[in-house]
């Protein structure tokens, strides 16, 4: 299985901050790459796909990029709804697998 | 507006069978994926298998000897069985829709709210 590593597991920051993710893949998954969040008691919500795209209703103040193994999402301007967990997931191989997660406080 | 609602027993035994069932409304199951994923308290994501409205299914290797997913488009539901449960199969387990887009990509658009199992005596 492709493993998903994000870092930091958590960060703290200060609302109107541009904070950044990174999630690196264990093999090349090319831009196969989604973004969720999830606040807390809630499911995750979709964000990004193919590394960068973003999926309708969401702010453009997500931004995903990368490719390969190394990608990230950056929240521009954060905003108190922002305060989340977010996932990445590859969708290169089966079985999809998840990053363990970021949680941003 | 697409609503997945997962039912379930809440409660398992260890070694029986867990079974649970995902309603869909405001969707059409055919062109979709329909996917179970599972999320141990304050752990992270395992996506456990999909089914399509056809009953062609995937499943996750490292559960596969334990799960069966089936599909009833005439209901729009589809159920995940998980076979001789533990402690360890205790968790929130979500139902979820993948929408396909250009190039082979898909992503899980909607998700219900989840259920809670917990496994125990």
């Amino acid at each position: 299985d492709i493993q998903m590593t994000q870092s930091p597991s958590s960060l703290s920051a200060s609302l109107g901050e541009r904070v950044t993710i990174t999630c690196r893949a264990s093999q090349s998954i090319n831009n196969y790459l989604n973004w969720y969040q999830q606040r807390p008691g809630k499911p995750p919500k979709f964000l990004i796909y193919a590394a960068s795209s973003l999926q309708e209703g969401v702010p453009s103040r997500f931004i995903g990029g990368g490719s390969g193994t190394d990608f990230n999402l950056t929240i521009d301007n954060l905003q108190p709804e922002d305060l989340a967990t977010y996932y990445c997931q590859q969708t290169h191989n089966s079985p999809t697998t998840f990053g363990h997660g970021t949680k941003v406080e | 507006q697409v609503l997945l609602q997962e039912s379930g027993p809440g409660l398992v035994k260890p070694s029986e069978t867990l079974s649970l069932t995902c309603s869909v409304s405001g969707s059409s199951m055919r062109r979709y994926y329909w996917s179970w994923i599972r999320q141990p308290a304050g752990m992270g994501l395992e996506w456990i298998g999909r089914i399509d409205d056809s009953g062609t299914t995937n499943y996750n290797p490292s559960l596969k000897s334990r799960i069966s997913m089936s599909v009833d488009p005439s209901k729009k539901q589809f159920s995940l069985h998980v076979r001789s449960v533990a402690a360890a199969d205790t968790a929130v387990y979500y139902c979820a829709r993948a929408i396909s887009f250009s190039y082979s990509y898909y992503a899980l658009d909607v998700w219900g709210q989840g259920t809670t199992i917990t496994v125990s005596s």
